[in-house]
């Protein structure tokens, strides 16, 4: 089976463009998470999803970053006008809750983003 | 609010050796789940072992194993006869059942021939 699908892998853009992340969560599974890595901050969580429905955006550093689940298959996460601060790794994750599952989530390959 | 400390920044260890990162968590909650994830070079981050709270046995999986101890909020990983693919970051993290993940600042783990 295939694991979690992200695009781009990476990404580089100018300050003040619009970048728009994009993740394909294994399927099945009915929790998917956006997760950002940097240096000064580590991982941490942006915004989770259950069956397509945020569940938890406090994360999310402020309204230029929004993101949406429009079916059991795809999320993206947006950021518009991005800054040089958003350069991160944007990792998106999914679990499966369930008698077993152990509440494992499965990571993508991340999306590297340099904001010039 | 639950948080995770791994108190070891860096680490290293010859090749076939063992050695053991330490991590520390705090909550109030009884029922959560426990993880290490390796971060390659790639920046993939792999899953390496799971610990459900309930479960008193500690999990092993082929060379890694982990210390469970419920009572002091502490979750170490052993990682047995150490190979050169061990060098990573290895983040410690904490789950409640549907829940975000809460990571430790990572332990980077240098394997040396």
């Amino acid at each position: 089976d295939a694991g979690v699908i992200q695009s781009p892998r990476h990404e580089v853009t100018e300050m003040g463009q619009e970048v728009t992340l994009r993740c394909k969560p294994i399927s099945g599974h009915d929790y998917l998470f956006w997760y950002r890595q940097t240096m000064m901050r580590g991982l941490e969580l942006l915004i989770y999803f259950n069956n397509n429905v945020p569940i938890d955006d406090s994360g999310m550093p402020e309204d230029r970053f929004s993101a949406k689940m429009p079916n059991a298959s795809f999320s993206t996460l947006k950021i518009q006008p991005s800054e040089p601060r958003d350069s991160a790794v944007y990792f998106c994750a999914s679990s499966i809750k369930g008698e077993g599952a152990g509440e494992t989530q499965y990571f993508g390959p991340g999306t590297r983003l340099l904001v010039l | 609010a639950q948080t995770v400390t791994q108190s070891q920044p860096e680490m290293s260890v010859q090749e076939a050796e063992t050695v053991t990162l330490s991590c520390t968590y705090d909550t109030s909650e009884s029922n959560y789940y426990l993880f290490w994830y390796k971060q390659p070079p790639s920046r993939q981050m792999i899953l390496v072992i799971r610990q459900e709270a309930y479960k008193q046995q500690n999990a092993t999986e082929n060379r890694f194993s982990v210390n469970f101890q419920k009572a002091a909020k502490s979750f170490s990983l052993k990682i047995s006869d150490s190979q050169l693919g061990d060098t990573a970051m290895y983040f410690c993290a904490f789950t409640l059942y549907g829940n975000k993940l809460v990571f430790g600042a990572g332990t980077i783990l240098r394997v040396k021939s």
